[in-house]
């Protein structure tokens, strides 16, 4: 079983849908990342969560520390934001430089 | 462009073929990774380099070889790879403190293909 399990693997939505991706992991954390990985690989990196919730434009991340699992919300959610979101935490057992992914959340939105 | 820059964009390569994918970051970031990506599997990691460690994973074949010069260039050597190898090769960046990774930046990877 991997540390990092998301769901669901995939999704699809019509535009304007509200989106939520969830990562619950198993390990203690220092810190949980969500990435975003466009056809042709490039992955940006969205959020760097170790509490509570972070919002960048439509995007919101939120955790919760003693449930160990996390959830990315897309509100309004646009074509363009058609990806994969990739969940990743760093371990407390292993050094800052190592992270732990998930396999990834194909999301699809269609006009 | 993300600060990350990875050469080649795409490769093509025999079993037989020495090759090297660069990778270089000017973002002044203390940590430098390669990660590989196959169809249907989560990222990884191959190799970290940081002033705090240098780490293999094991399970890495030793047709893969790493040289890190600098904090600012990583490369990953190939020679005598197999099909199997065939993946998205992405290179990575950030500033390890505190036992926290800050600024995690990707390059836009290398498709490399075994023939």
């Amino acid at each position: 079983k991997n540390e990092v399990e998301q769901s669901p693997q995939n999704l699809t939505a019509q535009e304007g849908e509200f989106i939520t991706i969830n990562c619950s992991y198993s390990v203690g954390i220092s810190a949980l990342h969500w990435l975003q990985q466009h056809p042709g690989g490039g992955i940006v990196s969205l959020f760097m969560l170790s509490s509570g919730k972070k919002k960048h434009g439509r995007l919101i991340a939120t955790i919760n520390i003693q449930e160990k699992h996390s959830s990315l919300h897309i509100t309004a959610s646009h074509p363009r934001d058609s990806a994969v979101y990739i969940c990743a935490v760093t371990s407390k057992e292993t050094s800052g430089s190592r992270l732990t992914f998930g396999e990834g959340t194909q999301l699809t939105v269609n006009p | 462009e993300t600060g990350v820059t990875q050469t080649p964009r795409h490769l093509v390569m025999g079993m037989t073929n020495k090759k090297s994918l660069k990778c270089e970051q000017h973002l002044g970031h203390n940590a430098m990774y390669w990660y590989k990506q196959s169809a249907k599997k989560p990222l990884e990691l191959m190799f970290v380099y940081s002033l705090e460690e240098r780490v293999e994973n094991n399970s890495v074949p030793s047709r893969f070889s790493p040289e890190c010069p600098n904090s600012s260039h990583l490369f990953l050597h190939l020679h005598t790879l197999q099909p199997e190898d065939s993946a998205l090769y992405l290179c990575a960046s950030s500033q390890v403190s505190g036992g926290l990774n800050y600024g995690y930046t990707f390059g836009s990877g290398t498709r490399l293909t075994v023939v």
